[in-house]
């Protein structure tokens, strides 16, 4: 069965500490690694899609990396509009749409 | 502002109520989801539309049955809910892609809060 472990369930960052959040997956052939953001009271917001070990995303002050067992999403000098739900799901190879979430990371920043 | 929109924004209605929740989007995409999600929880999906044919149902209960009229709209139709269906309904969507291994992103909506009498 194919499953997704964040953590830490909630971090709290001062303003401009840098950071990393953690996926843990474990999936019968990767499609797909996506990370997202959620607002409270929002749907998720599309941030990054990884396909293969190795690979690489930066998007402002957030680089997603991936590896064969996890991906990591760090925040570099977070400021207090980055405080979110980050959301990580996988889809595996097979023809299926479905997404796997993760429980998801509380990121809150202090100014 | 997200390019997949749900209507209401919210709604709440009697266990006895028929009610619809409506998702559109103009983006070309032709897989259409719906999701549950509830507080401090992650979506849950529950069906999955590819180019208008429903392809995965998550064994939801029989009271929530989804519609799609044509590639833009879904529609989820709602009757004899339950307390416990109280939740965030969110649609989402997703381009075309080049095979069954197109790992296209998923685009959500804002959702639909809604709360169960």
């Amino acid at each position: 069965e194919d499953q997704v472990t964040q953590s830490p369930e909630a971090l709290r960052l001062q303003e401009g500490e840098s950071s990393s959040l953690n996926c843990s997956y474990t999936v019968s052939g990767l499609r797909g690694l996506f990370w997202y953001r959620q607002d409270p009271g929002k749907g998720p917001e599309f941030l990054f899609t990884l396909y293969s070990a190795g690979e690489e995303k930066e998007k402002e002050r957030l680089k997603a990396t991936l590896t064969k067992k996890e991906s990591f999403l760090h925040i570099t000098a977070p400021k207090p509009e980055d405080s979110a739900t980050y959301l990580c799901a996988v889809q595996a190879r097979g023809g299926s749409e479905k997404l796997v979430f993760g429980k998801g990371t509380k990121l809150t920043v202090n100014p | 502002d997200t390019e997949v929109t749900q209507t209401p924004k919210h709604l709440v209605m009697g266990m006895t109520n028929k009610k619809s929740l409506k998702c559109e989007q103009h983006m070309g995409h032709r897989a259409m989801y719906w999701y549950k999600q509830k507080a401090k929880k992650p979506p849950e999906l529950m069906f999955v539309y590819s180019y208008e044919k429903l392809s995965i149902n998550e064994s939801v209960p029989s009271r929530f049955s989804p519609e799609c009229p044509n590639s833009s709209l879904l529609n989820l139709h709602l009757h004899a809910l339950q307390p416990e269906d109280s939740a965030l309904y969110l649609c989402a969507s997703s381009p075309p892609g080049t095979g069954i291994d197109s790992n296209q992103p998923q685009h959500f909506g804002d959702g639909t809060r809604l709360s169960i009498l």
